[in-house]
């Protein structure tokens, strides 16, 4: 079975600007979880959606949003980038909601100049 | 609030033992472990629910004490290949139901 994957796996973008990352989950899996990874926070929860609605979101301003499609495909939208936004974006997909293995993706890396 | 993972690094030989910590405020309804290498992706290791149930590799142990909301993870006859940041993320119940919420990260080194 294929893992999670994430498109694209590198990006620059200027400050600004927006952004749309991709995420395909695992054949099966109905929820996708959205992580921000730095050196200075760690890993941190963006938000969770599960049947195309998004059931939990982390402390992030509104610039962060995102979705999911009927296949389960998400995507991440961060609107007027700023340079803080720089990171590793990491997906995961989880068979069902709660206290289930989330298998992560590969991450895009996110540079903002 | 994120949970507190403890030692921060770790250096062993190979052979040798490890325990990391993973300590929590609130009350837990799950914990979870993973290893995340350089540049890769975090990997599963082990999840730990409230009640006893455990899933997760066969080489890896860990307990979960509902008392003191804390987790330790296991690494025994360390090899090579356990080199790398684990993380352990945290899970509640209720509106945080789903949300894993992720310790600092414990570096841990393994030396032939």
């Amino acid at each position: 079975k294929a893992g999670v994957t994430q498109t694209p796996r590198y990006l620059i973008k200027t400050r600004g600007q927006q952004v749309t990352l991709s995420c395909s989950p695992i054949s099966g899996h109905r929820s996708v979880s959205w992580y921000q990874q730095t050196p200075g926070q760690g890993l941190q929860f963006l938000f969770e959606y599960f049947s195309e609605t998004q059931r939990n979101k982390g402390n992030f301003p509104g610039r962060f949003s995102g979705r999911q499609f009927s296949n389960s495909r998400s995507e991440m939208n961060v609107s007027t980038l700023e340079l803080g936004d720089s990171a590793l974006y990491l997906c995961a997909s989880s068979l069902d909601r709660g206290s289930e293995t989330q298998y992560f993706g590969p991450g895009t890396r996110l540079l903002v100049l | 609030q994120q949970p507190v993972q403890s030692p921060q690094a770790v250096i062993l030989r190979e052979g040798e033992d490890a325990v990391i910590n993973c300590s929590s405020s609130k009350a837990l309804y799950s914990v979870h472990w993973y290893r995340q290498k350089h540049g890769e992706a975090p990997v599963f290791l082990m999840i730990l629910l409230k009640g006893g149930e455990q899933k997760g590799h066969e080489k890896i142990s860990a307990s979960f004490n509902e008392k003191k909301q804390q987790s330790s993870l296991y690494l025994t006859a360390s090899q090579l290949s356990y080199s790398g940041t684990y993380f352990c993320g945290t899970e509640r119940r209720g509106t945080s139901y789903g949300k894993l919420t992720f310790g600092q990260g414990t570096i841990l080194t393994v030396h032939p």
